[in-house]
């Protein structure tokens, strides 16, 4: 069973709107990543966020995370057509297994 | 510096067949990684290698093996393709275990 899920699976705005992803998980993690991926390309990396941390920053993007929660959310601000993609959360947990989890993803469409 | 680079882009196989998917790295990272990606559904862990000598089950290793050649080299191996073994395979690296990924562009398998 995968550890993260994205809510909602897909999300449709117009360029220069926000766009707000969110991510729940199961289990106590060491950290969370969230990922991009373009049609038909491989994932690539945005942020991580350490579980003593609470917000970062990075350009237009903004991360939350609520360990006691176990959610996070993605803020994509002044949103631009070339911000169409698909967005992964991932997260590792602290039960010893050297990997990451990766949940179904929110597939962000922005309108012109 | 090329990154993690995967061979073939693109593969057909009939039912019974075997091949190799071959993965590489030139960051001199330690880990190393296969998943298969579905039509609309995240990455799914097939093997991983956290280090050179090692290998490890991830969530869906049926039907296929790998190899940790070198610390640059991770192959993927299909014995006997099936078609549900249809997909998208993606390789990626990480300095160590839980930390950020680095993707290749992936390799889609068609069996027939």
């Amino acid at each position: 069973s995968q550890q993260g899920e994205e809510d909602p699976q897909a999300l449709s705005i117009q360029e220069g709107e926000n766009a707000t992803m969110n991510c729940s998980y199961k289990t106590s993690i060491n950290n969370l990543q969230w990922y991009r991926q373009n049609s038909g390309r491989g994932l690539v990396h945005l942020i991580l966020i350490r579980s003593n941390e609470r917000e970062k920053h990075s350009g237009r993007l903004r991360v939350t995370l609520d360990t006691s929660k176990k959610s996070s959310s993605l803020l994509i601000t002044a949103s631009r057509a070339a911000d169409t993609a698909s967005y992964f959360c991932a997260t590792d947990w602290r039960g010893g297994a050297q990997k990451l989890v990766f949940g179904q993803g929110t597939r962000l469409t922005i309108n012109p | 510096n090329a990154g993690v680079t995967q061979t073939p882009k693109f593969q057909v196989l009939k039912t019974g067949q075997s091949m190799t998917l071959q993965c590489a790295q030139d960051m001199n990272h330690n880990s190393m990684y296969w998943y298969r990606q579905d039509p609309g559904m995240g990455l799914r862990l097939i093997y991983y290698s956290a280090s050179e000598g090692t290998t490890d089950k991830g969530e869906v290793p049926n039907g296929y093996n790998v190899s940790r050649l070198n610390k640059r080299e991770f192959s993927l191996r299909l014995e006997s393709a099936a078609p549900s073994q249809t997909s998208v395979y993606f390789c990626a690296s990480s300095v160590g275990n839980q930390e950020t990924q680095y993707f290749g562009p992936g390799t889609r398998l068609l069996v027939l």
